[in-house]
């Protein structure tokens, strides 16, 4: 069965102070690995799929990566406005399987 | 391009009352997917399209009926609805490509059985 596990559930941060969340997985062969953000009584908004080992995406502030076991997603230097909950999400090898989701890192980004 | 649209936004309903969400893409996307969200949990695959006409269940299918009789369209049947269907529902849609494929997601209805 496969496995999505975030941390923390919530995170504080001051503006300006850099941080990382988690997600370790366990998947049957990784199709594709996503992050999203998903701001409070809104749909998840797509903002990362990483694909293999060692990858790497940037947006703005963000950067997601990924090794065999865990990606990561590095905030740097946050304003307010990337205050919401971050999700992390798997597929497997099937074409048009389902996501397997996370709970998501709430995070509160304090001006 | 509005890409994935849900009607209605918020609905109550009684236990034993039936209703259908509707959810719409633009994008002419061939795969269309829908989640439920509980507070605290991570979204659940209820149900699943590849096509006009193709369905098949998800993790969590008890309780809800799919159809597909369009590219653009796919909507959710509650037939006998019970509190434990209270939740976020989300429709997301999806291209099939050679590598992965995205999920766009619509902006949720907020259901609540009583």
């Amino acid at each position: 069965e496969d496995q999505v596990t975030q941390s923390p559930e919530a995170l504080r941060l001051q503006e300006g102070e850099s941080s990382s969340l988690n997600c370790s997985y366990t998947v049957s062969g990784l199709r594709g690995l996503f992050w999203y953000r998903q701001d409070p009584g809104k749909g998840p908004e797509f903002l990362f799929t990483l694909y293999s080992a060692g990858e790497e995406k940037e947006k703005e502030r963000l950067k997601a990566t990924l090794t065999k076991k865990e990606s990561f997603l590095h905030i740097t230097a946050p304003k307010p406005e990337d205050s919401a909950t971050y999700l992390c999400a798997v597929q497997a090898g099937g074409g048009a399987d389902g996501l397997t989701f996370g709970k998501g890192t709430h995070l509160i980004i304090q001006p | 391009n509005a890409g994935v649209t849900q009607t209605p936004k918020f609905r109550i309903l009684k236990i034993g009352q039936s209703m259908t969400l509707q959810c719409t893409q633009d994008m002419n996307h061939n795969y269309m997917y829908w989640y439920r969200q509980d507070p605290g949990m991570g979204l659940k695959l209820i149900y699943y399209s590849v096509g006009a006409g193709i369905t098949d269940k998800g993790e969590v299918p008890n309780g809800y009926n799919v159809s597909r009789s369009t590219t653009e369209d796919f909507p959710l049947r509650l037939e006998l609805a019970a509190p434990s269907q209270t939740s976020v529902y989300f429709c997301a849609s999806s291209e099939y490509r050679a590598h992965t494929d995205t999920q766009y997601f619509g902006p949720g209805t907020r259901l609540t059985v009583l």
